[in-house]
């Protein structure tokens, strides 16, 4: 079946930089997406990745994807309380549709 | 311009009854998808309508359905609502092939 899964908690200081890792199980995935979500809010789309990619680079944002071991990262740099959310990495499944599969997501909390 | 807009903001239904969703699509986006997020989880695919057809359906019960209106924008039906059913529904639009961007939900209580 299709699942993704990433650890629930990320606890950084304001500053650093804070690494959101994720697994999923979809080979065929073409593009993997990263979401965020601030509390009461909908998705907002924050950068995406092509399955033939190693790295992407988006201003403070990179993402990295190791397609053999199915692991997706995204480092955020210069973490800002701000980019206090939920994030959420959703590969693209391409079984039946064009269907964005979400695991429960990453919670990043930013303190001063 | 205007993003993906959903309609209503918030609700509040009782066991049994029936709801129907709004959402309007970006301009120019053929493809809308629902999503159903309940409290502390990721979103679950519901359904998927690409140019009025519908091209995926999630693993829910036959209480759900949806269309695609000619304008591209979409409705999501439930019907005998149950309490579990409470959730944020969640709309997004494409022009197809992944790239969603999600409307700021219903949030739906079911009581």
């Amino acid at each position: 079946g299709e699942d993704v899964e990433q650890s629930l908690f990320l606890s950084v200081r304001e500053g650093d930089s804070s690494v959101i890792n994720c697994t999923y199980t979809d080979s065929s995935s073409t593009y993997l997406y990263w979401y965020k979500q601030e509390p009461g809010a909908g998705l907002q789309l924050l950068t995406y990745i092509f399955s033939n990619m190693d790295m992407k680079q988006d201003q403070r944002l990179t993402v990295l994807l190791n397609k053999k071991d199915k692991h997706l990262s995204l480092r955020i740099a210069d973490t800002q309380t701000g980019d206090s959310a939920i994030y959420f990495c959703a590969p693209l499944g391409t079984y039946n549709t064009d269907k964005l599969i979400f695991g429960t997501g990453t919670r990043l909390q930013v303190f001063p | 311009d205007a993003g993906v807009t959903q309609s209503p903001t918030h609700l509040i239904k009782t066991r049994g009854q029936h709801v129907t969703l709004r959402c309007s699509p970006i301009s120019g986006h053929k493809s809308v998808s629902w999503y159903q997020q309940v409290l502390g989880q990721g979103p679950q695919f519901i359904f998927q309508y690409y140019e009025k057809e519908e091209r995926g359906r999630g693993n829910f019960p036959d209480r759900f359905s949806a269309r695609q209106f000619p304008n591209y924008s979409s409705e999501l039906n439930v019907n005998a609502l149950l309490l579990g059913d409470s959730a944020l529904y969640l709309c997004a639009s494409s022009l197809g092939g992944g790239g969603y961007t999600f409307g700021s939900g219903t949030r739906l209580t079911v009581v």
